[in-house]
This record gives structure tokens, sequence and C-alpha cells, in this order.
């Protein structure tokens, strides 16, 4: 398997304009994850999903983040309009069972000026 | 809402030492704690304590987990600069906390020649 897959790998970007992201998790992987990390706040769960239906959207900063999941191989995430303190790597994740192994993509660096 | 401690927060030592890295947790109906080292991508998974498997050990690495008092230990033998990374706890629970993981902040180690 190729494992989670995040795209795209590095964004750059001005404040104010629309971010998304995007992850394929592993074939049969029922759970998938977004998280934030940065050097102050460490890894943060935004959402996550169980079979395509968001279960815990807690973590969600505020209305500007959005994220969704056509399909059981497909979510994106989006922040609109983007501000630089939503700088930060974000990872996509997926498992297997609930609480389980998470199987990490690597990231999408985010940076926005 | 779950919370993961871990410390020390950074560790520095010479290639051979054995270092030992602690976790403590609080997280509602305790399902499972999972030991991560992540370098410069993303988080790979080491092990994954539960009820019914509280110690674990792979080659120099191993860990327990004290249920009774809310702790783990991440023990490291014979340390090795391939050692150098990030290492993070997680848990997972369940009622509100069912199917997520909480990470800690992580612990930096540092292993020189």
């Amino acid at each position: 398997d190729a494992g989670v897959i995040q795209s795209p790998r590095h964004e750059v970007t001005e404040m104010g304009q629309e971010v998304t992201l995007r992850c394929k998790p592993i074939s049969g992987h029922d759970y998938l994850f977004w998280y934030r990390q940065t050097m102050m706040r460490g890894l943060e769960l935004l959402i996550y999903f169980n079979n395509n239906v968001p279960i815990d959207d807690s973590g969600m900063p505020e209305d500007r983040f959005s994220a969704k999941m056509p399909n059981a191989s497909f979510s994106t995430l989006k922040i609109q309009p983007s501000e630089p303190r939503d700088s930060a790597v974000y990872f996509c994740a997926s498992s297997l069972t609930p609480g389980g192994p998470l199987h990490f993509g690597n990231g999408t660096r985010l940076t926005v000026t | 809402e779950d919370k993961v401690v871990q410390s020390p927060l950074s560790l520095v030592v010479h290639e051979g030492d054995t270092v030992t890295l602690n976790c403590s947790y609080e997280v509602t109906n305790f399902r499972s704690l999972l030991w991560y080292k992540q370098e410069k991508k993303a988080p790979t998974f080491l092990f994954m304590l539960t009820s019914s498997g509280i110690e674990k050990k792979s080659g120099r690495l191993s860990s327990i987990l004290d249920k009774k008092e809310l702790f783990s230990i991440l023990n490291i033998t014979a340390t090795q600069t391939g050692d150098s990374a990030v290492y993070l706890c997680a848990v997972g629970g369940g009622g509100t906390s069912y199917g997520k993981l909480t990470f800690g902040q992580g612990t930096i180690l540092t292993v020189h020649p």
C-alpha cells in the first residue's frame, strides 16, 4: 500500500487567500484524522471522520476552517481566508481501529505571509 | 478533556547511554497508549499498550504501562545517533474521546557521538 498521501507538500500563500489541503487515506481504514503541528502547541487534533462522517470537529480553530470527506478515499481541509497564524504543518492520518495506530501522511507545510 | 504530559521536554545524551522518557495522562475510559518517533517528517508508530498488553519490547526499545498510576515509560538502551528524534506519546479513550488520539508535547532526544 502507498500509505497516506497528502498534497501539496508545501504551500506558500498570502493572507486572505483560500487554501485547500488534500488527503488520500490508506484503503480500508475507516478513520481519518486531520492534525496540525506547531512548535508552540505540538500536535493538535482538528477533526476526525469515521466512515466519511465527521465525528468530532471541536478542534477546528474557527469558522475559517472546514473539512470534508466526500468518499472513503478522499478528504480536504480548507482554510478561507488564511491568516499568518495558520502557518503550521498539517498532517492527515488514518487508522483501521478506534484508538489504534495512526498512519500519518508526510504532511503539508503551510506558510501564510 | 483528555490530557497527556511528557517529560522531560528535551534530553541530551551520548551514544551508549540509556534513557527513560515519561508520559502521564488523564483520559476518560482509557483504551490505549501509543508511542511514536518523529524525525524530519511524519510520526512513525513504535508501540501500542492496552489493558491486555502493558509491556512491549522491540530491540533496544521497551515500554511499560502503569494503568493504576496513569503513566507510561519508554526506555531506550545503548542509544545511537539514529535515535535522535522527537518521541511522542498519545492516548485513546472512550466516551466523547472514542476513536481519537490525544498527543503530548513530545520529548526531544539528542544523542551525541
